[in-house]
């Protein structure tokens, strides 16, 4: 256990489909991130959000909207998906985002899209 | 830009053979680097990491890695590897001028009993 989790844990959803990705954390820290992580590919960074505010969109499709509540809190709207989005996707925190901080992850969502 | 390469993205290795796997990071100042480790079905957690100082560094389950900043390298090692080191391993790269992580694509390592 890491402090943070995301539920669900596995999602099949349909291209109309719109599910939301929930992640949250314990530890206090202040900022939150989201990943996806494909087969044979890095790890990519999706969103970062400092104290609530989003600081990083690295050209994420707008079919992926983020949404950051409360500093230990974290969503990921996704509605008209493609197949190729199937992926496992992670979310991290750490006490603040610069190089020198830990970055803590959940266990991830593994999301289908058929 | 920063980036990582992982030499091996499959590695097979039997129990008590030693192991190092290869990252390289493109940046030219300043970096701290990482090691995350995936075990089957759970979450990233992390291995080791550099900040500064000596450039040998000891993580967990005696793992460690060495930066040798003229090879811009970070290569993971563990002298007897154990069944239970079966996982994927991330090295990942920040720089001082960034604030998020770059990750390399993983290295699979194997280890049969």
């Amino acid at each position: 256990e890491t402090g943070v989790t995301q539920t669900p844990r596995h999602l099949v959803m349909g291209m109309t489909n719109k599910k939301s990705l929930k992640c949250e954390q314990h530890l206090g820290h202040n900022a939150m991130y989201w990943y996806k992580q494909s087969a044979k590919k890095p790890l990519e960074l999706m969103f970062v959000y400092n104290f609530k505010e989003q600081t990083e969109n690295n050209s994420v499709p707008s079919r992926f909207s983020p949404e950051c509540p409360n500093s230990s809190h974290l969503f990921l709207h996704l509605h008209t998906l493609q197949p190729e989005d199937s992926a496992l996707y992670l979310c991290a925190s750490s006490q603040e985002p610069v190089s020198y901080n830990e970055q803590f992850f959940g266990p991830g969502t593994r999301l289908t899209v058929l | 830009a920063q980036s990582v390469s992982q030499h091996n993205h499959h590695v097979i290795l039997s129990e008590a053979a030693s192991l190092e796997l290869g990252c390289n990071y493109s940046y030219g100042g300043t970096v701290n680097l990482f090691w995350y480790v995936q075990y089957p079905g759970q979450h990233l957690q992390l291995l080791l990491k550099y900040f500064s100082g000596d450039p040998l560094v000891k993580g967990i389950k005696g793992f460690e890695a060495e930066f040798i900043k003229s090879k811009f390298s970070f290569n993971l090692r563990k002298p007897s590897v154990q069944w239970s080191d079966t996982a994927e391993y991330f090295c990942a790269v920040i720089g001082s001028g960034y604030s998020t992580l770059t990750f390399g694509k993983g290295t699979m390592l194997l280890v049969s009993p």
